[in-house]
């Protein structure tokens, strides 16, 4: 049982580049997050998904896309790398039952973006 | 965006110390949560707290859930090297089809043997 399996772990991008940032969970999990970790800021979240075919935006989804196409999987496509987008990305999923729902993270993905 | 403070922001103390930090709210919360982080891994949930007044250890972790629901605290006792970390308070606002986390900005804890 894997729970949250993030790859690639590391990735150096040049300006203007896009990547796939890849998240697979084996718990059966429906809600799905993305989140960026900065100095100083936490963990903010980029995009979210409640279940297969359904993402929606979190509170900074500009220059990231996502897709939800089955439960396992929950893709975050970086369109065209800026240095802003040098980050910690991690990947989360949370069961969204009873009247709460911790979430489960990933490892994380470090990128640096030249 | 809704922001949650998280204090203090770095502790520094010698094995055995106590240690409290704290984390508050513009907004009302339905629960909190406080996560670990260590050195290149990912946050894993230490305590879960769901109603006001609440009060919940996990070893040497308690945490309580503060009676205006706006504010958390996270103390741990008789510290230890492998409690070295980012500790992050996270509260959750859950209601309509979504479960959203808002993370604190997170406390450094560094214990000197």
């Amino acid at each position: 049982n894997a729970g949250v399996t993030q790859t690639p772990k590391f990735q150096v991008l040049k300006t203007g580049q896009s990547m796939t940032l890849q998240c697979a969970q084996d718990m059966n999990h429906e809600y799905m997050s993305w989140y960026r970790q900065d100095p100083g800021m936490g963990l903010r979240l980029i995009h979210y998904s409640v279940g297969a075919g359904i993402t929606d935006q979190g509170e900074v989804p500009n220059g990231y896309n996502v897709s939800r196409s089955t439960t396992e999987d929950f893709p975050l496509r970086l369109l065209s790398a800026a240095p802003s987008q040098t980050s910690v990305y991690f990947c989360a999923t949370n069961s969204g039952t009873g009247i709460w729902s911790e979430a489960f993270f990933g490892q994380g993905t470090r990128l640096t973006v030249v | 965006g809704q922001q949650l403070n998280q204090s203090p922001q770095s502790m520094f103390i010698q094995e055995g110390e106590d240690v409290s930090m704290n984390c508050t709210s513009s907004s009302i919360f339905n629960t909190w949560l406080w996560y670990k982080q260590d050195p290149g891994e990912g946050p894993v949930l230490l305590i879960a707290l769901y109603k006001a007044g609440e009060l919940t250890s996990n070893g040497r972790l308690t945490a309580q859930f503060g009676t205006t629901r706006k504010d958390s605290f996270l103390n741990i006792s008789a510290s230890i090297p492998s409690d070295v970390g980012i500790y992050f308070c996270a509260g959750l606002n859950y209601g309509g089809a979504t479960n959203k986390l808002i993370f604190g900005t997170g406390t450094l804890l560094a214990v000197q043997p």
